[in-house]
């Protein structure tokens, strides 16, 4: 069974670099085919895909989020790290890691967790 | 705004049909990905409902169903049930490999 949980600070203050991590079981992020993905959601607003980094240690970024953006993994402790530089209040939102792979695609996802950036 | 869109919002009468459309261009949907589909539970996170267009995950009732033609896809939702309502997303990937979501739509069955 796979499953995901996401952990970091709930509160940042603007300008701040956030730093999530995505803990896994379930899979290897050294079989091939297989990623995580970051996706994030404001509150009452639509999903957003910010980074996905792949077995090999390919990454892609949302272009539009791409210089603030770093994605890495730790195979050996099962985890994925997402940092996000220079908070704004707009970055307040839901952010939820996912598995993927080549066929499914993302699921399943973690239960998310809420960041508010504020001073 | 979205580079996938959806409509807002659509609506049904429990045991009706509503489909969903996701429109996309020849640099996404039309230059063969896949498209995919989530469900997401008022506060919960998004569980994946439709995969590789078409496909089913296990324990997915098949009163879901989705269809891709050109570069439009469709989730449709047949004897429509309470436990239905939720905000339904699609989603693709470009030629650069990003991921794209649609923005979203909210069903709501009356």
């Amino acid at each position: 069974q796979i499953t995901l949980k996401e952990s970091g600070p709930t509160l940042v203050k603007p300008t701040q670099t956030l730093t999530l991590t995505c803990t896994f079981s379930g899979f290897s992020l050294s079989t091939s085919g297989v990623g995580v993905g970051w996706i994030r959601q404001p509150p009452g607003k639509a999903l957003e895909w910010l980074a996905l980094i792949y077995w090999n240690d390919d990454k892609r970024y949302s272009p539009s989020l791409k210089s603030r953006l770093t994605i890495t993994k730790d195979t050996s402790k099962n985890q994925v790290v997402l940092t996000m530089t220079n908070m704004d209040p707009v970055d307040t939102a839901t952010y939820y890691c996912a598995h993927r792979d080549r066929v499914t695609d993302f699921g399943p996802w973690g239960q998310g967790t809420l960041v508010t950036v504020s001073s | 705004q979205s580079v996938l869109t959806q409509p807002p919002s659509v609506s049904g009468a429990p045991g009706q049909r509503v489909t969903i459309s996701c429109t996309g261009s020849s640099s996404n949907i039309g230059a063969g990905y896949d498209v995919h589909w989530y469900q997401q539970l008022p506060g919960t996170a998004p569980k994946l409902l439709i995969y590789g267009n078409s496909n089913r995950p296990s324990g997915v009732p098949d009163r879901f169903s989705g269809s891709k033609s050109g570069t439009s896809a469709s989730l449709a939702i047949t004897g429509l049930q309470a436990e239905d309502e939720a905000d339904y997303y699609c989603q693709s990937y470009d030629s650069s490999l990003s991921v794209l979501f649609g923005g979203g739509t909210k069903l709501t069955v009356l």
